[in-house]
């Protein structure tokens, strides 16, 4: 069971896009394709930000979106603020029916 | 409002057990799965245990299979971890959360955690 693929770090400038990439086997992700996205600020619980891939809850700003090609799952933030800066997850349920969380990805706003 | 209390971290030596517990309120309990989401200190999220509805499905991280036991009562709004022979590793902060009924695989709602510490 290990932890899907996130790249460490990804940064940018304020008002630029980012994409944040989150890789696995097909085991990872199953045929579900019930990947979540989660923000969390330094000594916060995580907030849901994305679900079923490209789902956006109720109150979450329309800059955060997502997609999935294959066996790697993506969020992207448009027109990046100070605000985002933060580290994500994303979080997939397996074909086990267990679930997985991804290494996590500290954002920058330069 | 929706609340999620976690209840039941603190110290422990190598081989104990502690119970974990996590007091729902703002939501009919009955009606979500949940869940336990641990994260040691500087590390990432990691998914360690869940339940169904009733607690008659229940799946767990290879690492605390056979060690930990998630549980709840709805009776009493509240869901449990009861974590045995803990190692140094198991040391994080533990979460509870609640699966969404408006999708799938989706953890909604959070408590505020409760730190476990196990020292050898």
């Amino acid at each position: 069971q290990s932890a899907l693929t996130q790249p460490a770090s990804v940064s940018g400038s304020p008002g630029q896009s980012i994409t944040i990439s989150c890789t696995g086997t097909s085991s990872d992700f199953g045929n579900y394709n019930y990947v979540s996205w989660y923000q969390q600020h330094p000594g916060k619980a995580p907030k849901l930000m994305i679900y079923e891939v490209s789902k956006r809850p109720s109150g979450v700003s329309n800059r955060f979106s997502g997609s999935k090609s294959g066996n790697t799952a993506s969020l992207t933030i448009s027109g990046l603020q100070a605000e985002d800066e933060a580290d994500y997850y994303c979080y997939s349920k397996r074909s086990d029916k267990r679930y997985v969380f991804g290494t996590g990805t500290k954002v920058t706003a330069l | 409002e929706v609340q999620l209390v976690e209840s039941g971290g603190g110290l422990a030596q190598a081989g104990g057990s502690l119970r974990l517990s996590c007091a729902a309120s703002g939501i009919t309990f009955s009606n979500f799965w949940m869940a336990w989401v641990r994260q040691a200190p500087g590390k990432g999220l990691e998914w360690v245990a869940n339940i169904n509805k009733d607690g008659s499905e229940k799946y767990y991280v290879d690492s605390v299979e056979g060690r930990f036991t998630i549980s709840r009562d709805n009776a009493k709004n509240s869901l449990y971890l009861q974590a045995s022979s803990l190692r140094v590793e198991d040391t994080a902060v533990y979460y509870c959360g609640r699966y969404g009924d408006y999708g799938w695989g989706l953890l909604d709602y959070w408590g505020q955690g409760t730190l476990v510490t196990i020292s050898s």
